[in-house]
């Protein structure tokens, strides 16, 4: 079972569309989780943290299940500009150790 | 916001050149940084952590003569791919984290051609 899973789409919505994406991570001691963008040929962007209690930025909602070791992602009112591949992104052991990332789920929204 | 940059951005050169590639943390210190090597429509392989001052960690199967790291300063580490081959052609992009259980920022990667 790989560390990080992702479901890896596509996923193809029209523009204004709700759109959510899990990820199941397999250790249950992880300490820190995170949601990053990449566009096609660049780099990783930070999208957001994942907090146990749930948090929010604008369109974008992330949720933890510590118990399912379960993370989610959901885009409201899609933009085109939010077509990318998003990497759910594990801290498996806390500190400065290595990150675990997902394969990643790609979004392509059309107008 | 925390910064990371990487130089140089595209590489193409000969087989059996070796190459550097810098990666700097410009607003922060970084004891810790990532290197990491991504094939087209594949996800990121982490390659080795990167420490100040010792010796970098490398991944099973990642030959540490071959991707040698050196991390001389708390804002500098270095990636050389000696001996170059095609197969070495991928895109490397490295990272460091701001303080303990902070997200990686990601420098902007290189993206090495070897003819």
């Amino acid at each position: 079972r790989k560390e990080v899973e992702q479901d890896p789409g596509p996923f193809n919505v029209p523009e204004g569309a709700t759109v959510a994406f899990n990820c199941t991570y397999s250790n249950s001691a992880s300490q820190s989780f995170f949601w990053y963008r990449q566009d096609c040929r660049k780099e990783p962007k930070l999208l957001m943290s994942v907090y146990s209690s749930g948090n929010e930025d604008g369109r974008f909602t992330a949720q933890l299940n510590r118990a399912s070791q379960y993370i989610s992602l959901l885009i409201r009112d899609s933009k085109l500009s939010d077509s990318a591949t998003y990497l759910c992104v594990v801290n498996p052991s806390g500190g400065y150790n290595k990150l675990i990332f997902g394969a990643g789920t790609r979004l392509a929204v059309h107008p | 916001g925390a910064v990371v940059s990487q130089h140089p951005s595209w590489v193409i050169c000969k087989s059996g050149t070796s190459v550097k590639i810098e990666c700097r943390s410009l607003d922060f210190q970084a004891t810790t940084m990532f290197w990491y090597r991504q094939f087209p429509k594949q996800s990121l392989m982490l390659m080795a952590t990167s420490n100040e001052g010792s010796k970098a960690t490398y991944e099973q199967g990642v030959e540490k003569d071959k991707f040698l790291i050196n991390h001389a300063s708390l804002t500098l580490s270095t990636l050389t791919v000696t001996s170059a081959h095609p197969e070495d052609s991928s895109f490397y992009i490295c990272s460091a984290g701001a303080g303990a259980n902070q997200p990686q920022h990601f420098g902007d990667g290189t993206r090495l051609s070897i003819l």
